[in-house]
C-alpha cells in the first residue's frame, strides 16, 4: 500500500540539460511534499518542498510542480550538474508523518 | 561537527542476538525520527520523539524499543534479532514535528546472519 510511488528507477541525462523526476501519490491528505537527495553512504538531505495550497516552488536550479488534480508532483533540474548525479527521493507529509517513494537513481552524462 | 550522526555504521549478528543503535544530533532539535529501507529501497517511519515524547510508532513489532535519554539522543534498541530484520536504519532530527526539513544521519546498515 505504497501511498507515494516513483515509476521511474533510473534517469540518465547530459550534462546542462533539464533533469526531470516525477512522483505520483494516492493520499489525498498529504500537506506537504518533499524531495530529499541521497548520495551512497550518506543519508538523505533535504532538498525542497511544496505545500499542497501551491503549484510551484522554485529553488535555484530545482523547481517543484503539484498537480492535486493529478495527485502529481514533479522535480526540474535545470540546468543539471555532474554533482546532481544520486537517488532522489519522493516524500509526502500527513499528520506528521513523512511517506517515501523507493527513489529515482539520476545519473548526469559529461 | 556532524548534525546528526549514528553509530555503529555496520552492524552484522547472528538471528536471536540483541542489539542497539545509537544516534545523536547537535543541532538543538526537538524531534529525532527512525526509519528503515528495506529491500525495495523504500524509506518507512518506524518511530518518533518529540522533547523525548514518543509521537509517533508505526506498526513496528515490539521487539524494537526506541529510548530517548534526552532530547539530542535517540537509541534503537532491537531484540530477539530475525533475518527480516536486516535492513539499512536511518536517524533523522527536525526543529519541530511539523517541520518537512529533516535531516538524516548516514545511516546503520545491518545485516542479520
Amino acid at each position: 500500500d505504497q501511498q507515494v510511488k516513483q515509476n521511474s528507477p533510473s534517469l540518465s541525462v547530459q550534462e546542462g540539460r533539464i533533469s526531470i523526476l516525477n512522483c505520483d501519490y494516492t493520499n489525498s491528505m498529504f500537506d506537504y511534499f518533499l524531495w530529499y537527495k541521497k548520495y551512497p553512504a550518506e543519508g538523505p538531505t533535504f532538498l525542497i518542498s511544496i505545500s499542497s495550497i501551491k503549484d510551484k516552488n522554485e529553488d535555484g536550479r530545482f523547481t517543484v510542480f503539484l498537480n492535486k488534480s493529478a495527485k502529481h508532483l514533479s522535480l526540474h533540474i535545470v540546468p543539471s550538474q555532474p554533482g546532481d548525479s544520486a537517488v532522489y527521493f519522493c516524500a509526502a507529509r500527513n499528520d506528521y508523518k513523512l511517506s517515501f517513494g523507493a527513489g529515482t537513481t539520476v545519473t548526469v552524462r559529461a | 561537527d556532524t548534525a546528526v550522526s549514528q553509530t555503529p555504521k555496520y552492524l552484522v549478528t547472528q538471528m536471536g542476538n540483541d542489539k542497539s543503535i545509537k544516534c545523536e544530533q547537535n543541532l538543538g532539535h526537538d524531534t529525532m525520527y527512525w526509519y528503515k529501507q528495506d529491500s525495495k529501497k523504500f524509506l518507512k517511519i518506524m518511530f518518533s520523539y518529540n522533547n523525548k515524547e514518543l509521537i509517533i510508532n508505526e506498526t513496528v513489532p515490539n521487539r524494537f524499543s526506541p529510548k530517548s535519554p534526552d532530547k539530542a539522543h535517540l537509541n534503537l534498541h532491537i531484540n530477539s534479532l530475525e533475518l527480516g530484520d536486516s535492513a539499512v536504519y536511518f536517524c533523522a532530527s527536525s526543529q519541530g514535528a511539523d517541520r518537512d526539513d529533516q535531516f538524516f544521519g548516514p545511516g546503520t546498515r545491518l545485516t542479520v546472519l
